[in-house]
């Protein structure tokens, strides 16, 4: 099982609408989950990150874990044509120093 | 500032030719990493420096050496390049451990090694 998975996509919502984001992931004891965004040929940058089992909104942007389910999704209300992008999914690892496993990535595209 | 700065941006190599790619961040942050971006693979850690004078391996660090130079630069080695290290190379780093801080990226290498 992949450590972190997420659906490569690409998810094609229109313009206005709800873009849902999900990914799993396969360490149970991960603490710490991450969402950054990768314009094309571009580097990564942080979205949002989130701790603690629940929903954490920022702006048009949601986070919910659910640590049960080992599950962390990404809500983006009001899309724009501008959030087309890819959007990794990335986990803290617990072994040794404190780095991240980032998923593949969903290719987003929000059509005007 | 110009945060996490990367050189060069684009190069191109031929197998068994060796070079380094440099990395300089001016956010006195500690921790320091490098990642690999293939396509379809997501990134993929190769080597990290938690603080100055320590680097430890990451995902794939095979036919790669690194150097702390100092707070700013972290550099990364090819000795003998291969067409498997084909990609695009991203630089990062941290004010502390990736878990629980944000990560700030370099503009990215794209390296070609026929």
């Amino acid at each position: 099982q992949k450590e972190v998975e997420q659906n490569s996509g690409p998810l094609s919502v229109p313009e206005g609408a709800i873009a849902s984001l999900n990914c799993t992931y396969s360490d149970r004891g991960s603490q710490s989950f991450f969402w950054y965004r990768q314009y094309s040929g571009k580097s990564p940058e942080l979205i949002m990150f989130i701790y603690s089992n629940g929903d954490k909104e920022d702006g048009r942007f949601t986070a919910q874990l659910n640590k049960a389910s080992q599950y962390v999704s990404l809500l983006i209300r009001d899309s724009q044509p501008s959030d087309s992008a890819t959007y990794l999914c990335a986990v803290n690892r617990r072994s040794g120093y404190s780095t991240l496993t980032f998923g593949k990535g969903t290719m987003l595209l929000v059509s005007p | 500032n110009a945060g996490v700065t990367q050189t060069p941006k684009f190069q191109v190599l031929k197998t068994g030719q060796s070079m380094t790619l440099q990395c300089a961040q001016d956010m006195n942050h500690n921790s320091m990493y490098w990642y690999r971006q293939d396509p379809g693979m997501g990134l993929r850690l190769i080597y990290y420096s938690a603080s100055e004078g320590t680097t430890d391996k990451g995902e794939v660090p095979n036919g790669y050496n690194v150097s702390r130079l100092n707070k700013r630069e972290f550099s990364l080695r090819l000795e003998s390049a291969a067409p498997s290290q084909t990609s695009v190379y991203f630089c990062a780093s941290s004010e502390g451990g990736a878990g629980y801080n944000e990560q700030f990226f370099g503009p990215g290498t794209r390296l070609t090694v026929l």
